[in-house]
């Protein structure tokens, strides 16, 4: 089977960092995407990993381990509007739909 | 890209009862999904909604229970059936453009109470 866990919960202030920690077991791991979803909003695209390393978007960065089976993602300067939950997602081979983790709520406080 | 729309946004129904939501994608896209979604929980991969054939279900779900219909490229339509208290959840309809896609396109949900 699968699994992913990332955190439930996380608090950071307004202007700061934040890092949101996802590890994976899957069979026929291909990559790893971010979804951001607001509060009665429908999930969107944030990133995708399909090899290792970094991956930038503006203030939103992606970053992927194999051989770790670890990825993160990083948000600077947060704002307020960054509140929202986050899911990491796994791709794999072949055609097969994504699978989403439990997601982590985060709260940005001024 | 694509924009989903999802109907209805949202439905009260009575026990025993049926709802069907509908999906409609402003483009052709090669793989359709529904997922169901808890309040404040993850998403769960109900079916992937096949063109012109039988959806395929994740462990858990039956097509009895969810019918899911997709007549062509741009539409699909789910069924909640002998609805009980339980199937109360958001239900989200998705998209990939391309085959092998890592980007899922999202409708905006449904969310069902069922009395």
């Amino acid at each position: 089977g699968q699994s992913l866990e990332q955190p439930s919960e996380v608090t950071a202030v307004e202007g700061a960092i934040v890092q949101i920690n996802c590890t994976y077991q899957t069979s026929g791991f291909y990559g790893l995407s971010w979804y951001q979803q607001h509060d009665g909003g429908a999930p969107t695209f944030l990133s995708y990993n399909g090899l290792d390393g970094l991956e930038e978007t503006g203030r939103f960065s992606s970053f992927l381990s194999r051989s770790d089976s670890y990825g993160y993602l990083l948000l600077q300067e947060l704002q307020m509007k960054d509140s929202a939950s986050y899911f990491c997602a796994v791709k794999r081979s072949g055609n097969t739909p994504l699978v989403f983790g439990k997601g982590t709520r985060l709260s940005v406080i001024a | 890209s694509a924009v989903i729309s999802q109907k209805p946004s949202r439905d009260i129904c009575q026990r025993g009862t049926s709802l069907t939501i509908q999906c409609q994608v402003d483009s052709q896209v090669t793989m359709m999904f529904w997922y169901r979604q808890q309040p404040g929980q993850s998403l769960t991969l109900i079916a992937t909604a096949n063109q012109g054939s039988e959806a395929t279900y994740e462990s858990g779900f039956v097509i009895d229970k969810f019918p899911i219909s997709r007549p062509n490229l741009t539409f699909s339509t789910l069924t909640v059936s002998n609805m009980s208290p339980e199937d109360s959840s958001i239900y989200l309809c998705s998209a990939i453009t391309q085959t092998g896609s890592e980007k899922l396109f999202f409708g905006s949900g449904t969310q069902l109470s069922v009395l």
